[in-house]
């Protein structure tokens, strides 16, 4: 149980194009996800909370309009990294816990590279 | 907002020996505090947790103590092997969860 993917899990895309990435819980309800960025070799970086049926909250830093979040089931949420430029290049992760329950478990990531 | 400290960042310790990895929080509130394991180029992996009503848990090979007074809280890996060889992450939550920057553990045969 508590099982989560993550679509697609590697992305190579143009600058100045927009990328979707899908966060699912596969045999659990999440009513929050949480979408995080990890440089190589580096520790998982909070970006933005995504709440079922309502706005993410984002973290200080991250641009909500750079970054678009929808969370329109309790199974799926959705990450648009917007006008992707080589900076955006990064592994992108998302993480859900089961209704009630702390303990989150991890998507398998995506890997994105804008050239 | 909490802040999570984790030392050391890189451990190497000889096969069979104990491995310990020390986190710092900042916020009081914290009340879930997990640990996972993430191998190169795959998702963090849940390994133990524990909530702020419990000092020590254990799990075979694996323990974690908590000192809520002092805000720290602690993984202990003994009889190490060369599969825990990964970078281990320590987490705070209160209502999300911040993570330490990692200890990328390498365990010699």
């Amino acid at each position: 149980g508590a099982v989560v993917s993550q679509h697609p899990s590697w992305v190579i895309c143009k600058s100045g194009t927009s990328v979707k990435i899908e966060c699912r819980s596969l045999d659990f309800q999440a009513t929050t996800m949480f979408w995080y960025r990890q440089f190589p070799k580096q520790s998982l970086m909070l970006m933005a909370t995504s709440n079922e049926g309502s706005k993410a909250t984002y973290e200080q830093g991250v641009e909500k309009d750079k970054f678009l979040i929808n969370h329109a089931s309790l199974t799926l949420s959705t990450l648009t990294v917007t006008s992707a430029h080589p900076e955006d290049s990064s592994f992108y992760i998302c993480s859900a816990g089961d209704r009630g329950k702390e303990t989150q478990y991890f998507g398998p990531g995506t890997r994105l590279l804008v050239l | 907002g909490e802040n999570v400290e984790q030392h050391p960042s890189t451990l190497s310790v000889q096969e069979g020996d104990s491995a310990v990895i020390k986190c710092t929080y900042s916020d009081s509130a914290s009340n879930y505090f997990p640990w996972y394991k993430q191998e190169l180029g795959k998702r963090p992996q849940l390994i133990i947790d524990i909530r702020s009503n419990v000092g020590e848990k254990k799990d075979q090979r694996i323990a974690v103590t908590l000192n809520k007074t002092a805000k720290h809280f602690s993984l202990h890996i003994t009889e190490t092997q060369p599969e825990d060889s990964a970078v281990y992450f320590c987490a705070a939550s209160a209502n999300d969860m911040r993570f330490g920057a990692g200890t990328r553990l390498t365990v010699k045969p």
